[in-house]
């Protein structure tokens, strides 16, 4: 069974950093492609970043290019997303999610969630 | 970037009921749309992808169609599990996004 767990979620002040963990298992992570997603309280989704397998190729939205990381360690099959300067703005779940090679690569798999709380 | 949008936002409607969701796109993404459903306090759930590929393990009374910039997703014979928000994402071009979302409500 495919898991994704995220941690790391928490109050950090705006201007502060938060690095959050995504842990998989029932698959053979180093093979897909992972995503970050993020959906603001009351919000819609919104789609953060992306990473390749050998994290050969990265993608990010505009709203956290040059802010956040995205970064993978196959050999501890886990994902990770470092966010800098953090912003009121940034308050919301992140989501870690597997993107799957159906049509392109599309997020199937998604884990439940982390949330992050970006206030003074 | 490529601009999603779905409209209703919002839908009442009532079980067995066949409903429909419209989502547009800026630009033509060829069949590089996929549709989510999702429910509060959970994550978001594929049902459709390629436009009108039914991903496996969902229920048939979903489909999909369309191409280049206009999409639709029906909902036929409206269960009770079936009220929620849907969401379209294009996965065409970096970086991808989401329209806002179309909350169905029972009527």
């Amino acid at each position: 069974e495919v898991q994704l767990v995220e941690s790391g979620g928490g109050l950090v002040q705006p201007g502060g950093s938060l690095r959050l963990s995504c842990e998989a298992s029932g698959f053979t992570f180093s093979s897909y492609t992972m995503n970050w997603v993020r959906q603001a309280p009351g919000k819609g989704l919104e789609w953060l970043s992306d990473i390749s397998t050998g994290s050969n190729s990265i993608h990010y939205a505009d709203s956290v290019k040059g802010r956040f990381v995205i970064s993978r360690d196959d050999a501890r099959n886990s994902l990770y997303l470092q966010m800098n300067s953090l912003r009121a703005e940034d308050t919301a779940v992140y989501y870690c999610a597997r993107g799957d090679t159906l049509f392109g690569v599309v997020i199937v798999y998604w884990g439940q969630g982390t949330l992050v709380t970006v206030s003074s | 970037d490529i601009q999603m949008a779905q409209s209703p936002s919002s839908l009442s409607a009532s079980v067995g009921d066949r409903v429909t969701i419209t989502c547009r796109s800026s630009q033509s993404i060829s069949s590089y749309l996929n549709w989510y459903q999702q429910k509060p306090g959970q994550a978001p759930k594929l049902l459709i992808f390629a436009a009108s590929s039914l991903q496996s393990g969902v229920t048939s009374r979903f489909s999909g169609s369309g191409s280049g910039t206009d999409f639709t997703l029906t909902i036929r014979s409206l269960q009770p599990e079936d009220f929620a928000t849907y969401y379209c994402q294009q996965s065409y071009r970096f970086p991808y996004t989401f329209g806002q979302g179309t909350k169905l409500e029972t009527k």
